[in-house]
């Protein structure tokens, strides 16, 4: 059971927004601005999508997008393209030295 | 360009130490703020934080595998190394080093992966 819970699928159309929640505690996502997104297609490495919450490292698109409400984080992905379907993991400091992950979303394109 | 990549053993016995090597190019573990996590993946499940070094020799361990953990670089080398103590099954899959760049504030930030190494447990 992973620390951060994130729904196991989401799906949009090609053109279409959707948004990944990820909901930790008080004592993760609810206490740091370090709320991280992951994108890993079948048999290849994560890729770093969000990090801080809201910022993109350079060369992801800004149809992606991060924010956070409390103890939930959410990535949104804009305009859906084909390539956009993959898995998607989030993770957050969570003091003491320590880093969660949630348990991951796989994200269809139909 | 910045690549890591991971070699070790592909098969490891249970109670056996496995030691695996993170060999980098691209930057400098010398570099203020940057560092080198170690990231794992068993088959079909999520992704797991086990360890992280920085520039400054600082070590961040997972607290539920620190006992069984120990990382350690060698800049010289563009090495990182990371070892694991009394392996069981439970250990199988895919083990990770990536990049903590120094743009990042977080320690759960990773921006460059390594391709992953498949490590299975197994008598």
């Amino acid at each position: 059971q992973s620390v951060l819970t994130q729904p196991p699928s989401a799906s949009g159309s090609p053109g279409q927004s959707v948004t990944i929640s990820c909901t930790g505690t008080s004592s993760d996502i609810g206490s740091y601005n370090y709320v991280s997104w992951y994108q890993q297609h079948p048999g290849k490495a994560p890729k770093l999508m969000i990090f801080d919450v809201t910022q993109r490292p350079s060369g992801v698109p800004d149809r992606f997008s991060g924010s956070k409400s409390g103890n939930t984080a959410s990535l949104t992905v804009s305009g859906l393209q084909a390539d956009d379907e993959a898995d998607y993991y989030c993770s957050s400091y969570a003091g003491s030295n320590n880093v969660v992950f949630g348990g991951g979303t796989k994200l269809t394109v139909l | 360009q910045i690549t890591l990549r991971e070699s070790g053993p592909t098969l490891v016995k249970p109670t056996q130490t496995l030691t695996l090597t993170c060999s980098f190019s691209g930057f400098s573990l010398t570099t203020p703020g940057v560092g080198v996590a170690w990231i794992r993946q068993p088959p079909g499940k999520t992704l797991e934080w086990l360890a992280l070094i920085y520039w400054d020799d600082d070590k961040r361990y997972s607290v539920s595998l620190k006992s069984r953990l120990t990382i350690t670089k060698d800049t010289s080398k563009n090495h990182v190394v990371l070892t694991m103590t009394n392996m069981e099954p439970a250990d199988t899959g895919t083990y990770y080093c990536a990049q903590r760049p120094f743009y990042c504030t977080s320690t759960s930030c990773f921006d460059f992966w390594g391709q992953g190494t498949l490590v299975t447990v197994s008598s």
